[in-house]
């Protein structure tokens, strides 16, 4: 099955610092990747995504990159800022047929100081 | 707020036994999630279903099913308790299927005692 590292575990960043996180997978067949933000005692959201046909996207001060070559993608938030601080999943996922079968990293969690 | 209701919050409960967590999708909404979030395993996809019909299936043990409604609500159930099935229990729902949209509910946390 799929197996989805994620690194660092904690980041902790200076407010308007960069803050890059990256995730590898194992299977060449995951398609979709999205990533998700959970602050403290809340649900998780989705917060920008990217399917395996694109390399780059991106939102306002969020961007995420994808190599399927190196079968690796990051999260790369820009300006950061204290509400930013949250830990942050990425996944790996096949997406194909009306199903979704997700498999999560371990997540990081980003400590933006102001 | 999603849209996306689970009840209950809270869960607690003792080794051996069963429960029931219940999910209502977002109007509209034909695709149900499940996920587990425990300090062990992480967050983890149990099981989806779509228009009543189970779609995908991911790390959802034996001792755990699922079922979706004609109304399109989802009950996950969970027998034979153990200590390590203590976890946030989470549902999603989307559109359709093939991609989770990302509108989790809030979470039932189960507790095992």
């Amino acid at each position: 099955g799929e197996n989805v590292e994620q690194h660092p575990s904690t980041l902790s960043v200076q407010e308007g610092d960069s803050a890059v996180i990256k995730c590898t997978y194992s299977d060449s067949a995951s398609n979709y990747f999205p990533w998700y933000k959970q602050e403290l005692g809340k649900r998780p959201q989705l917060i920008i995504d990217i399917r395996s046909n694109v390399g780059e996207k991106k939102d306002q001060r969020i961007a995420v990159t994808l190599n399927k070559t190196a079968k690796h993608f990051s999260l790369h938030i820009t300006e950061t800022q204290p509400e930013d601080s949250a830990v942050y999943f990425c996944a790996a996922s096949l997406a194909s047929g009306g199903s979704y079968i997700p498999t999560f990293g371990r997540g990081t969690s980003l400590i933006v100081h102001p | 707020d999603s849209g996306v209701t689970q009840t209950p919050k809270h869960l607690i409960t003792a080794t051996g036994q069963r429960v029931t967590l219940r999910c209502s999708p977002r109007s509209g909404d034909l695709s149900v999630y499940w996920y587990q979030q425990s300090l062990d395993q992480g967050l983890q996809f149990l099981i989806q279903y779509y228009n009543g019909e189970e779609r995908a299936k991911g790390n959802i043990l034996e001792r755990f099913s699922a079922q979706q409604f004609p109304d399109l609500h989802s009950e996950l159930n969970l027998s034979s308790l153990e200590l390590g099935d203590s976890a946030l229990y989470f549902c999603a729902s989307s559109r359709s299927g093939g991609a989770n949209e990302g509108y989790f509910g809030p979470g039932t946390r189960l507790t095992v005692l």
